[in-house]
């Protein structure tokens, strides 16, 4: 498996635009996490997915945030409109059995938001 | 709810000197524990686990951890480090009853030749 795969790498936007962040969870992992890693606040969990349903998502910011996961397969967090405080990297990651094992981290979308 | 505190933000060692990188935790619940690292410009990858059994736990490139349930511990640990040890450090608990991790705020160790 190529493990957990985030696009883009890198975004650069306006403030006021929409954005979406996409990831491909390795295959036959059950959870899909949303991290947000910013200097001030460190790494925060956003939202988490069991079997494609939201779970938990007390950490989403507020409600210009939203993630969806279509299918097992497909994950977005999309913000809109977009604020330069928003500027962070963020990390998807997946994991077969939740907090009782390894999660697999992607290599981050990092956003600049200007 | 839990919590990790990762008492030392930076930690500057010298090659081949040992470390240990703290950790502590609180929680209402059985845990699982977790240090991860993470190289520059990289995601998290996992370096060792605590979930039953031996308190003391081995992983990857040298390092181990050890489990104090009384002081709420799990600090990471290596006897000897190297320049490729620079990274930083995340100590993460897991419940099982909710099924999130939590991150510390991560300790950036700083090896130096």
């Amino acid at each position: 498996d190529a493990g957990v795969i985030q696009s883009p790498r890198h975004e650069v936007t306006e403030m006021g635009q929409e954005v979406t962040l996409r990831c491909k969870p390795i295959s036959g992992h059950d959870y899909l996490f949303w991290y947000r890693q910013t200097m001030m606040r460190g790494l925060e969990l956003l939202i988490y997915f069991n079997n494609n349903v939201p779970i938990d998502d007390s950490g989403m910011p507020e409600d210009r945030f939203s993630a969806k996961m279509p299918n097992a397969s497909f994950s977005t967090l999309k913000i809109q409109p977009s604020e330069p405080r928003d500027s962070a990297v963020y990390f998807c990651a997946s994991s077969p059995l939740g907090a009782a094992d390894e999660a697999f981290f992607g290599q981050g979308t990092r956003l600049t938001v200007v | 709810a839990q919590s990790v505190t990762q008492l030392d933000s930076q930690v500057p060692v010298f090659e081949e000197a040992p470390v240990e990188l703290r950790c502590n935790y609180s929680s209402s619940v059985s845990v699982y524990l977790f240090w991860y690292v993470q190289y520059p410009n990289q995601g998290l990858q996992l370096l060792l686990k605590y979930l039953s059994g031996s308190t003391l736990v081995k992983g990857i490139n040298g390092f181990e951890a050890e489990f104090n349930k009384s002081q709420t511990s799990f600090h990471l640990r290596k006897p000897s480090v190297h320049i490729s040890d620079t990274a930083e450090y995340f100590c993460a608990v897991g419940d099982n009853a909710g099924n999130m991790l939590t991150f510390g705020g991560g300790t950036r160790l700083m090896v130096k030749p």
